[in-house]
């Protein structure tokens, strides 16, 4: 089974601290991606990765950036955390292109 | 742009009552369909994948189905256990993203 694991299931910061969530994979699978997930708007792309130190933009990356130092390892990072990040993010990958990605548990970031 | 429209939002059945969630999408030349469910507080968990018109597939009491131009997904006899928000979701035309769908939130009542 392909198992998504996200560093940690809930985390409270406080605006303006640099926040680092992690996600790890251990199916060798070449694509990584960070969501966020929020009522009424649903899942949004924020970056996505389709090999080591590569990453492009998704739809709403503003205000994060992205580490894939290993294929196995894809961080999201909140520059400056602001009260507008507060939202779930799940981590996900898939083994190559159009074919089916696997989440993480997801966290639950509040940023206070 | 590519768009995914799942439908009805949300959907309130009684235990054994059988009924059909719709996933339609507007992207030329299907890549794939994929379907997941979803529980409160957690990450989506993937069920089905779909690549051609007629194609189905079942898991217990679920069963997806795939036309030219939308999915079907057909809980039978659901059970409590089933309510859960269902994801359709189609890989977009350019690089590796998905589009989602709404989601479907299906709530089944004892």
């Amino acid at each position: 089974d392909v198992k998504v694991t996200q560093s940690s299931r809930y985390l409270v910061k406080r605006t303006g601290e640099k926040v680092f969530l992690e996600c790890v994979q251990d199916m060798d699978h070449e694509n990584m991606f960070w969501y966020r997930q929020d009522p009424g708007l649903g899942l949004r792309l924020i970056y996505f990765s389709y090999d080591v130190k590569m990453k492009e933009k998704g739809d709403i990356p503003e205000g994060y950036s992205v580490s894939r130092e290993k294929k196995e390892r894809f961080s999201l990072i909140l520059e400056s955390a602001s009260t507008n990040q507060t939202s779930m993010y799940l981590c996900a990958s898939s083994l190559v292109p159009n074919t089916e990605a696997f989440f993480g548990q997801g966290t639950r970031l509040t940023v206070v | 742009e590519d768009q995914v429209t799942q439908s009805p939002e949300a959907l309130r059945l009684q235990e054994g009552e059988s009924s059909s969630l719709n996933c339609s999408y507007t992207v030329s030349g299907l890549r794939g369909l994929f379907w997941y469910r979803q529980d409160p507080g957690k990450g989506p968990e993937f069920l089905f994948t779909l690549y051609s018109a007629g194609e189905e597939k079942e898991k217990e009491r679920l069963k997806a189905t795939l036309t030219k131009k939308e999915s079907f997904l057909h809980i039978t006899a659901p059970k409590p256990e089933d309510s859960a928000t269902y994801l359709c979701a189609e890989p977009q035309a350019a690089g590796n993203k998905l589009t989602f769908g709404g989601g479907t939130r299906v709530l089944v009542k004892p």
